[in-house]
């Protein structure tokens, strides 16, 4: 299975400010999922980043208040912009290798904003 | 659209005793079903899947898992608890005949084992 590793695992921030997450695979992999966990919740799919084509968001997110790059098939980054107290929650990178989708995540970035 | 219901928010459960974590689906085609495990401050731990034949599916840990059809059930058992079974659980499904839909997720149900 993948390791995949997400920086920053957590972090206190500002009203206003922004924050870039990255998530790093051991492996190649072609899609790769962004998912926000919000407090005692479920977690659900900001967006689908695939190498070499734009993020595909869902429902309810937007590219200006969530940033995705996807520069190559081992990393990726996402972007909280403008963050209000709302957007304080875990941030889970994950990416499917068995094609059938058996998801691997990582250890997730927990945001706290104040 | 898919979907999935985990109708328990808390299981409790004493330790040694059998476990079950419900989940039903829906889907328009036929699902692809997973569960997951969440350790506290941890990620997403995958613990088995169905993806087709056997409808009993063994995983980690000691977990089993049996697809109903015409239930549209995908409960999660395991034998004997252990306190280190404490822990989140989450069902979620894929609808294998939609493309690459991404996966959908339960929302949990708190799963507490006690000594």
């Amino acid at each position: 299975s993948a390791v995949i590793s997400q920086k920053p695992s957590r972090d206190i921030c500002q009203r206003g400010t922004s924050l870039t997450i990255q998530c790093q695979v051991d492996s190649q992999v072609t899609m790769m999922f962004w998912y926000r966990q919000q407090p005692g919740q479920s977690l659900t799919l900001i967006a689908t980043a695939n190498q070499g084509s734009e993020a595909t968001y869902e429902s309810g997110f937007v590219i200006d208040k969530f940033p995705i790059s996807r520069p190559n098939l081992t990393f990726s980054t996402l972007t909280v912009s403008n963050m209000s107290p709302e957007d304080s929650s875990i941030y889970l990178c994950s990416v499917d290798q068995g094609g059938v989708g058996e998801l691997f995540f990582g250890e997730g970035s927990r945001l706290t904003v104040l | 659209a898919q979907s999935v219901a985990q109708p328990e928010d808390q299981v409790n459960v004493a330790e040694g005793n059998p476990l079950t974590v419900k989940c039903t689906y829906s889907v328009s085609g036929n699902p692809y079903l997973f569960w997951y495990v969440q350790y506290p401050n941890r990620g997403l731990q995958f613990l088995l899947k169905y993806i087709t034949g056997d409808n009993l599916v063994k995983g980690s840990y000691g977990f089993e898992a049996e697809f109903n059809k015409s239930q549209t059930s995908f409960h999660l058992k395991k034998p004997s608890a252990l306190v280190s079974d404490s822990a989140l659980y989450f069902c979620a499904v894929r609808d294998y005949n939609s493309g690459n839909t991404p996966l959908v997720f339960g929302k949990g149900t708190r799963l507490s084992v006690i000594a």
